[in-house]
């Protein structure tokens, strides 16, 4: 089975500040991981992905996530938030050994708001 | 211009009355899926295809159905209609291979059952 957690509902930071989204997965294999934004009245963006190699994942919009196997996190930063950066976020996860299955499980999200 | 187009965005529906979501895309995408995003619950997929006539169910399928005849295409039907699936859907597409998980949504379709 996986499970992915945003543990906050709501994150907010002032302009210029650096912002993190947090992230934990469980999954029983190794996990594929990722992370999209909606902005509002919009569908879903990809931003970036984690699927193997360097633990540190650069994406677009100037945002990164470092992907954490012993504490199974794989939260988002960006050094320097933008107002525009506000949204919600969502973490998604799929569990590599899952076979032929291409279900990923997404988390419930996190609005990002970032204030003047 | 690359995109996912979804009809109707926005449907007021009575229980019971069938209807159809439209979902197309123009990136020749293998993959597509269904979400539903309900408050609190993120999203859930409800139907994917891998290709044409290749489907299978995702985590939350009852109460729905879907077809891929063409590669651009993948509706989702809704046979009989209850309150309970009054959601914020979303089309998705993408690549296979690794970059399955690289998805392009739709604007969303808003749908309401009374």
């Amino acid at each position: 089975a996986q499970s992915v957690a945003q543990p906050e509902d709501q994150v907010n930071v002032a302009e210029g500040n650096p912002l993190t989204v947090k992230c934990t997965y469980s999954v029983s294999g190794n996990p594929y991981l990722f992370w999209y934004v909606q902005y509002p009245n919009r569908g879903l963006q990809f931003l970036l992905k984690y699927i193997t190699g360097d633990n540190l994942v650069k994406g677009s919009y100037g945002f990164e996530a470092e992907f954490n196997k012993s504490q199974t996190s794989f939260h988002l930063k960006k050094p320097s938030a933008l107002v525009s950066d506000s949204a919600l976020y969502f973490c998604a996860v799929r569990d590599k050994g899952s076979g032929g299955s291409y279900i990923p499980t997404f988390g419930r999200g996190t609005s990002l708001i970032v204030h003047p | 211009e690359a995109q996912v187009t979804q009809n109707p965005r926005y449907l007021i529906t009575v229980t019971g009355k069938k209807l159809t979501v439209t979902c197309s895309q123009n990136m020749n995408h293998e993959y597509m899926s269904w979400y539903r995003q309900d408050p609190g619950l993120g999203l859930r997929q409800i139907y994917y295809s891998m290709n044409v006539e290749v489907t299978d169910k995702g985590d939350v399928p009852e109460g729905y159905k879907v077809s891929r005849k063409e590669k651009r295409n993948f509706p989702l039907i809704l046979e009989s209609p209850s309150p309970n699936q009054t959601s914020l859907y979303f089309c998705a597409s993408s690549d296979g291979g690794l970059a399955v998980y690289e998805q392009y949504f739709g604007p969303g379709t808003r749908l309401t059952v009374t």
